[in-house]
């Protein structure tokens, strides 16, 4: 069956940088793009952006260029949202997601990384 | 960017009741893209809708999916108590691939 599972909690100060994983599981990996979103405290959702799986492409939304940064390790099927110089307004729920083919919809999702950003 | 405006902001109904939620898009959605996503507290999303009105993979039938352009419904009939949670409506017709602000529907 399909995955996606992230890595843990994370605790930063400001300014430092943050990796969060997203390993898949159940599919071929380079079939789907993988997609990431924001939820800050008690708020709703933010697409970030996606990379392309096959190709290594990313794609990011605006808002999140420049310090976020997509990448894939393929051997291992886990794509990763690097993050840095921390503000305390990053401090949110990170997602991964499965990105349908050919269309920008999410049909599956990893859990969730909790990233607190506070000194 | 299109903007989702999604109403009302709660709904409060009983088990064994319908629910009607709005997604209003800001401009027109092409080809009727737009998705919808069941979230419970402090689990991830979960696709239900896709294309405006097809049901993802197990979902039951009481999740109906309605709507082109700028409106769209998602409808619950019969209320079950696994079903009170956040809906999200989401567009993927344009980058960006926004989504609503949310609907808590919440047990009266």
């Amino acid at each position: 069956q399909v995955q996606l599972v992230q890595s843990g909690s994370e605790l930063k100060q400001p300014g430092a940088s943050v990796k969060v994983s997203c390993k898949a599981s159940g599919y071929s990996f380079t079939s789907n793009g993988i997609i990431w979103a924001r939820q800050a405290p008690g708020q709703g959702l933010e697409w970030m952006g996606w990379i392309n799986t096959d190709t290594g492409n990313p794609t990011y939304a605006q808002g999140f260029t420049g310090r976020f940064v997509f990448s894939l390790d393929t051997p291992v099927s886990t794509a990763y949202l690097q993050i840095s110089s921390l503000k305390a307004e990053d401090t949110a729920v990170y997602y991964c997601a499965r990105k349908v083919w050919g269309v920008y919809y999410f049909d599956y999702w990893g859990q969730g990384t909790l990233v607190t950003v506070s000194s | 960017e299109i903007v989702l405006t999604q109403s009302p902001g709660t709904l409060s109904l009983s088990p064994g009741e319908g629910a009607t939620l709005s997604c209003r898009a800001s401009q027109s959605v092409s080809s009727s893209f737009l998705g919808w996503y069941q979230q419970k507290p402090g689990q991830a999303p979960r696709l239900l809708i896709y294309g405006a009105s097809s049901r993802a993979t197990g979902i039951p039938d009481r999740f109906s999916g309605s709507g082109s352009g700028t409106d769209f419904t998602l409808t619950i009939s019969r209320l079950e108590p696994e079903d009170f949670a956040v809906y999200y409506c989401q567009q993927y017709g344009s980058s960006p691939y926004t989504f609503g602000q949310g609907t808590k529907l919440e047990i009266k």
